[in-house]
């Protein structure tokens, strides 16, 4: 158990509307990531934070944003969602490890925007 | 652009089979090469993870091949159970060590392991 809850876990939304999912981590890891899961994607990574009022884009950022004012909290807005935003959103903190970069990921949050 | 493409996408296997999920990658900087594995309604969970410079790490009855002249890494999964039915995915990412290396992941591999 990494110590990390996503919320809501679920959510309906109509087209247009601003969302915003939230991840809160209780390991004080220094590194967050917010990724989407799509069938036959894999996971693609949305925006990551590297620490307090610090983050960048991932490879699919057009139509999110984050913010992270505590350590613990990392949020993710959809500011107009869309159809194509129906999707289930991954929480994940990292490590440095022995061997590389062991990154751990949350329950998930399942999103459909109708 | 897929950096990590990953085949199958689906595979059935017998109970006490070999499964075995194959990858490709693209980006030579990549020097870490994990494994996920996922099972409906859970987030990803890390099974086994490789570095370059070994061509083959072994985990109980999971072993990651690699093969760096080719691009290629590949997860086997031994004596396949029901309990193995899941979705895998390989990822590849750059600077080993560092906390803030970003993932890329293939696209998945759905396995059902038949009783």
């Amino acid at each position: 158990d990494a110590g990390i809850t996503q919320s809501p876990r679920h959510k309906v939304t109509e087209t247009g509307t601003p969302v915003t999912l939230r991840c809160h981590q209780t390991e004080n890891h220094r590194y967050m990531y917010w990724y989407r899961q799509d069938p036959g994607h894999g996971l693609r990574l949305i925006h990551y934070s590297y620490g307090v009022k610090d983050t960048d884009k991932g490879e699919v950022s057009d139509g999110y944003s984050v913010s992270r004012s505590k350590t613990e909290d990392f949020l993710l807005t959809l500011e107009s969602a869309t159809s194509s935003q129906t999707s289930v959103y991954f929480c994940a903190i990292s490590e440095a490890g022995t061997s590389g970069n062991t990154i751990y990921f949350g329950e998930g949050s399942w999103l459909t925007v109708v | 652009q897929q950096q990590v493409k990953q085949s199958p996408q689906s595979l059935i296997v017998q109970k006490g089979g070999i499964s075995i999920i194959n990858c490709a990658y693209e980006n030579t900087a990549f020097d870490y090469f994990p494994w996920y594995q996922q099972f409906p309604g859970k987030g990803p969970a890390l099974l086994i993870a490789i570095r370059p410079d070994v061509s083959e790490k072994k985990e109980g009855r999971f072993t990651i091949s690699f093969n760096k002249s080719a691009k290629q890494f590949s997860l086997h999964i031994m004596d396949s159970q029901p309990g193995d039915s899941a979705t895998y995915f390989c990822a590849a990412s750059s600077g080993i060590k560092a906390a803030g290396n970003k993932l890329t992941f293939g696209g998945g591999t759905r396995v059902l392991v038949k009783p």
